[in-house]
């Protein structure tokens, strides 16, 4: 099992309509938890960073961690065709001596005019 | 938001030669970074994490001696793909990790090689 699980989509919604993008994840130790967005043939750009349970909101964005059933989710509302990309996943423990992220697959977007 | 940049962003060459690209931090000081590999619609491969002044440490299957990493300073990392094949064509990305355990990604180099 891989230590963190992402629906690759597609995933195809009108413009307008709220996005749920969701990952799982298997370490218990994982604490840190981000979301990162990738336009095609570029790098990721950090979107949300957050910090064990809890819910976090930034303008059209919600990143939401239930630490208790191990699921990472990202919500937008008022999606727009800009918002189409790659979203990723990425966790990591601050406790080991090894930083290292672990990164979803991604799920691709597409928020159609 | 921190940017790291990354030089050149897309390069062609022939097979055999060597490639060299720089990945910098261009507004903060990078403790550790890290360089990846992504073939088209995959996800990020960890190909080494590197600290300045120190050794980078390779991840399992990427042959140390093929891609060399030097990480000169707080702010400039570089990949240098020798002798490269065809297999060695993807879009390798760089990011760095600042003071507060953020990492931001660079723009990604895509190689082609011939």
């Amino acid at each position: 099992q891989k230590e963190v699980e992402q629906d690759p989509g597609p995933l195809s919604v009108p413009e307008g309509a709220i996005v749920s993008l969701n990952c799982t994840y298997s370490n218990s130790a994982f604490q840190y938890f981000m979301w990162y967005r990738q336009y095609s043939r570029k790098g990721p750009e950090l979107l949300m960073y957050t910090y064990s349970s809890g819910n976090k909101e930034d303008g059209r964005f919600t990143a939401q961690v239930d630490k208790s059933s191990k699921y990472i989710s990202l919500f937008i509302r008022d999606s727009q065709p800009s918002d189409s990309a790659t979203y990723l996943c990425a966790s990591w423990n601050s406790g080991g001596s090894n930083y290292k992220l672990t990164f979803g697959k991604g799920t691709l977007l597409t928020v159609n005019p | 938001g921190a940017v790291v940049s990354q030089h050149p962003s897309r390069v062609i060459c022939k097979s055999g030669t060597s490639v060299k690209i720089e990945c910098r931090s261009l507004d903060f000081q990078a403790t550790t970074m890290f360089w990846y590999r992504q073939f088209p619609k995959q996800s990020l491969m960890l190909m080494a994490t590197s600290n300045e002044g120190s050794k980078a440490t390779y991840e399992q299957g990427v042959e140390k001696d093929k891609f060399l990493i030097n990480h000169a300073s707080l702010t400039l990392s570089t990949l240098t793909v020798t002798s490269a094949h065809p297999e060695d064509s993807s879009f390798y990305i760089c990011s760095a990790r600042d003071r507060a355990d953020t990492q931001y990604f660079g723009p990604g180099t895509r190689l082609t090689v011939l």
